[in-house]
């Protein structure tokens, strides 16, 4: 099955780049997902990318993907106080069929004002 | 670290009977859960926030009549499927907040409606 890393912690200062960094084992991941946990609120989706893709991006969100290393980024430009929270890195757990992701354990990003 | 416990992992049923799915937090007390749906092929998409005490508050589009939400405890929450349809067939996943900005998943229940 899927097994999916990233780092516990980020601080940064606002107006500063974030990037997230996300390690996963399936080769075989279809798409890989990036989640937003605001504090008191559900996962919502981020972003997502295919495979098939290196980097997607969209507005002041970069994903890039290194399928080689299996590794997976997010990078927040110009990253605001509001930008806090958890960003959860999310795969596909072909194992388990098409139905279920695994999710990373969650990376807290700090935004110091 | 925390667990959340999620029953039962997989469930048959026959089409316009009820399922109820448990989600329980083993070792902590959880004020917020939260329900989420996985259709084929696609991301994790939250369906309700359920908070302990209150009435559930659904996303838009997600229809509270029949995926019915029940938050009796700090460390359980429930939901049922009501009059389940093939179309209901999904992957339906909880997750409990341990504090506002940690959140713990359950495995996780595979529903086939038939």
């Amino acid at each position: 099955g899927e097994d999916v890393e990233q780092s516990l912690f980020l601080s940064v200062r606002e107006g500063d780049s974030s990037v997230i960094n996300c390690t996963y084992t399936d080769s075989s991941s279809t798409y890989l997902y990036w989640y937003k946990q605001e504090p008191g609120a559900g996962l919502q989706l981020l972003t997502y990318i295919f495979s098939n893709m290196d980097m997607k991006q969209d507005q002041r969100l970069t994903v890039l993907l290194n399928k080689k290393d299996k590794h997976l980024s997010l990078r927040i430009a110009d990253t605001q106080t509001g930008d806090s929270a958890i960003y959860f890195c999310a795969g596909p757990d072909s194992g388990a069929g098409s139905y279920q992701l695994t999710f990373g354990k969650g990376t807290k990003l700090s935004v110091i004002p | 670290g925390a667990v959340v416990s999620q029953h039962p992992s997989r469930v048959i049923c026959k089409s316009g009977t009820s399922v109820k799915i448990e989600c329980r937090s083993l070792d902590f007390q959880a004020t917020t859960m939260f329900w989420y749906r996985q259709f084929p092929k696609q991301s994790l998409m939250l369906m309700a926030t359920s908070n302990e005490g209150s009435k559930a508050t659904y996303e838009q589009g997600v229809e509270k009549d029949k995926f019915l939400i029940n938050h009796a405890s700090l460390t359980l929450s429930t939901l049922t499927v009501t009059s389940a349809h093939p179309e209901d067939s999904s992957f339906y996943i909880c997750s409990a907040s341990l504090t506002d900005t940690e959140a713990f998943f359950g495995q996780g229940t595979r529903l086939t409606v038939v």
